[in-house]
């Protein structure tokens, strides 16, 4: 069975702190999702990686692929109280898209 | 109206009544999906529907029925649920349907069995 663990489960930090989430698994996946959820509202895709190694940034956010496609993470520069939510990762598992259980973060002012 | 829209958005039902999810979307996609978020669980995948085909169930109990008529539209009929089947019923929509695809969401249906 494939899975995704994530930690921490949950985070409170001030805002201006710099903080990493991550994503990790003993299965390889073909790519991975990050996705951002706020209270009553859907999960909204922030980026897909696929490469091994990969980095790509959104603004303050960056987002790393392992080498070896079985883990990720996500590193938020300078936080700020916008960035509060509940951080998903997802795999492109063997025949579908496997979810963790998520972060959830919340900035102070 | 652009993305994925659901109705209701919240929604209270004893565990006799039959009532039904509705979801569309306006992305021109070709697979919709219904997935349950509950606490301290990832999200369940439930049903996967590809150019209106299902393709998958997940061994969802038969008090869950979905319908897919065309590829923009998507329901969930309920009947005699338990209060177990309170959760956050998530619709989503992907171009290819495949395992890469990204998903785009609604806002969910917060369902409550009394």
């Amino acid at each position: 069975t494939q899975l995704l663990e994530q930690s921490p489960q949950f985070l409170s930090i001030q805002e201006g702190e710099n903080l990493t989430v991550y994503c990790n698994s003993s299965s390889v996946f073909s790519s991975l999702q990050w996705y951002r959820q706020e209270p009553g509202e859907g999960p909204v895709l922030l980026v897909t990686v696929v490469t091994g190694g990969e980095v790509k940034k959104l603004k303050r956010l960056t987002f790393q692929f392992g080498d070896a496609r079985k883990d990720s993470s996500l590193h938020i520069t300078a936080a700020q109280t916008g960035d509060t939510g509940l951080y998903l990762c997802a795999g492109g598992g063997d025949d579908k898209i496997i979810f963790g259980k998520g972060t959830r973060l919340h900035i102070l002012p | 109206e652009t993305g994925v829209t659901q109705t209701p958005r919240h929604l209270v039902m004893g565990m006799t009544n039959k009532k039904s999810l509705k979801c569309e979307q306006h992305l021109g996609h070709n697979a919709m999906y219904w997935y349950k978020q509950s606490a301290k669980k990832p999200l369940e995948l439930m049903f996967v529907y590809s150019l209106e085909e299902r393709v998958e169930n997940n061994s969802v109990p038969s008090r869950f029925s979905p319908e897919c008529p065309n590829s923009s539209h998507l329901f969930l009929h309920l009947h005699t649920l338990q209060p177990e089947d309170s959760a956050l019923y998530l619709c989503a929509s992907s171009q290819s349907g495949t395992v890469d695809s990204p998903l785009h969401f609604g806002n969910g249906t917060r369902l409550t069995v009394t």
